[in-house]
């Protein structure tokens, strides 16, 4: 069965700084890998995924991940911070040719500091 | 138009009532799902459907029935409630099994 494991339950920026939100997967075929973001008292928005093709995948909001596959990770980063970055960020793992459900991280809590 | 939308947004109750979460999705997808989500935050999968068929039944009590009357729905019925079943419930659906999900926003179900 595929697992996430996020490092690291609560990450803090300085607005401006560097974003890096770990996330390593295990999965016996290949994954499509997926980070959501959640606001508060909000559900859960898709903010990028790998499903094939290009590694490094750009989503919304100027996030960006790379999909890694020797390394078994799917790491998260944003250049610079903002303050409306501040949420809950989950990453996910799905086996589209096995289990076929979406299994989620523990999520990283993401504080931008002015 | 709200694509997946999920009510009552809010649910207050007592233990060993009965309640009811309905949801709907105007995306005409075939795989809708429910995943609950604890106070650490912690998403887990409940059900998921395709087409009206059940695929995916966790290790869920069977105080939770789901129900699909078509494609578009997926309800959560859940008998006899117990403080442990307070959480966020979520309904999402997908195109393809295994997918992107799109969530509808949430039922905050509080059990006194």
């Amino acid at each position: 069965a595929q697992s996430v494991t996020q490092l690291g339950s609560h990450v803090s920026v300085s607005e401006g700084a560097l974003v890096l939100l770990r996330c390593n997967y295990s999965s016996s075929v290949p994954p499509y890998l997926f980070w959501y973001v959640q606001y508060p008292n909000q559900g859960l928005q898709l903010l990028l995924k790998y499903t094939t093709g290009a590694t490094l995948v750009k989503g919304i909001n100027g996030f960006e991940a790379e999909f890694k596959k020797s390394e078994t990770s799917f790491h998260l980063t944003k250049p610079s911070a903002h303050m409306s970055d501040a949420a809950e960020y989950f990453c996910a793992v799905s086996e589209p040719s096995g289990s076929e459900k979406l299994v989620f991280g523990k999520g990283t809590k993401l504080t931008v500091n002015p | 138009d709200t694509a997946v939308s999920q009510t009552p947004k809010y649910l207050v109750t007592q233990m060993g009532n009965d309640k009811s979460i309905k949801c709907e999705q105007n995306l005409g997808h075939d795989t809708m799902y429910w995943y609950k989500q604890d106070s650490k935050k912690f998403l887990k999968i409940m059900f998921s459907y395709n087409n009206k068929e059940l695929i995916i039944n966790e290790t869920v009590p069977n105080r939770f029935s789901p129900k699909s009357p078509d494609k578009a729905h997926l309800n959560l019925h859940i008998n006899s409630l117990e403080l442990g079943d307070s959480a966020v419930y979520f309904c999402a659906s997908s195109q393809v099994r295994g997918g992107e999900l799109f969530f509808g926003e949430g039922s905050r179900l509080t059990v006194l």
